[in-house]
């Protein structure tokens, strides 16, 4: 049984650009969360999809933006990236309707240059 | 405002030792409690939660917890340590909404394990 896995696991941008990072859920989970860990810090709540709309959203600007497909799947999307951007980006998922805790993925580290 | 405090930056025991990692919470209802171990380059890995019922919950590893409402502490324990547990240990705090778990996190404590 798969659990939650991200890709890619390292990325390296510049200032400027975009990046899309990609989420699989763990089977028969329907609800994605994203986070963003900044070194030596601990995990800040960026947004949660479900039935392929965001539901929840924490304090991060409009650059960060995502999707949810038909199969449960996610993107996280940044536009214009900052040197603040580079952290670790974590997945999570879990069923909605359920006392299930979220499931975390090992997350992509994203560097910005 | 929601917030969880770890008051602990670094933790270091000796192999074998006992261990508590303290977590205090601010939340505005009584909510779900967890707590994450993560080791060097990789995800969060659930170690125990609270829902309700009985205060004192068991985890993987060997690692327990209490619940103490009136000091709203988490408190993270095990009577052992072994060197293996070397990691970084995350509490959080999500409301009791089932399936709309946004956790909230600590800064994380470091436990380092000596010989």
């Amino acid at each position: 049984d798969a659990g939650v896995t991200q890709s890619p696991t390292h990325l390296i941008k510049t200032r400027g650009q975009q990046v899309t990072l990609r989420c699989s859920p763990k089977s028969g989970h329907d609800t994605v969360s994203w986070y963003q860990q900044a070194l030596g810090q601990g995990p800040q709540f960026i947004f949660q999809y479900y039935e392929e709309e965001e539901r929840q959203r924490g304090n991060f600007p409009d650059r960060f933006s995502g999707h949810q497909f038909p199969n449960y799947s996610s993107e996280l999307n940044v536009n214009a990236l900052l040197l603040g951007d580079s952290a670790l980006y974590l997945c999570a998922s879990t069923k909605r309707g359920t006392d299930q805790p979220q499931h975390f993925g090992d997350g992509t580290r994203l560097s910005i240059l | 405002a929601q917030s969880v405090t770890q008051p602990d930056i670094h933790i270091t025991v000796s192999e074998g030792a006992s261990l508590e990692l303290r977590c205090n919470y601010s939340f505005g209802a009584s909510p779900y409690l967890f707590w994450y171990v993560q080791s060097p380059g990789q995800g969060l890995q659930l170690l125990l939660k609270y829902f309700s019922g009985d205060t004192l919950v068991q985890g993987i590893k060997g690692f327990e917890a209490e619940f103490k409402r009136s000091q709203s502490s988490f408190n993270l324990r095990k009577p052992s340590v072994h060197w293996s547990d070397a990691a970084e240990y995350f509490c959080a705090v999500g409301p009791m909404n089932t399936g709309f778990q946004k956790l909230v996190f600590g800064t994380g404590t470091r436990l380092l394990v000596s010989p």
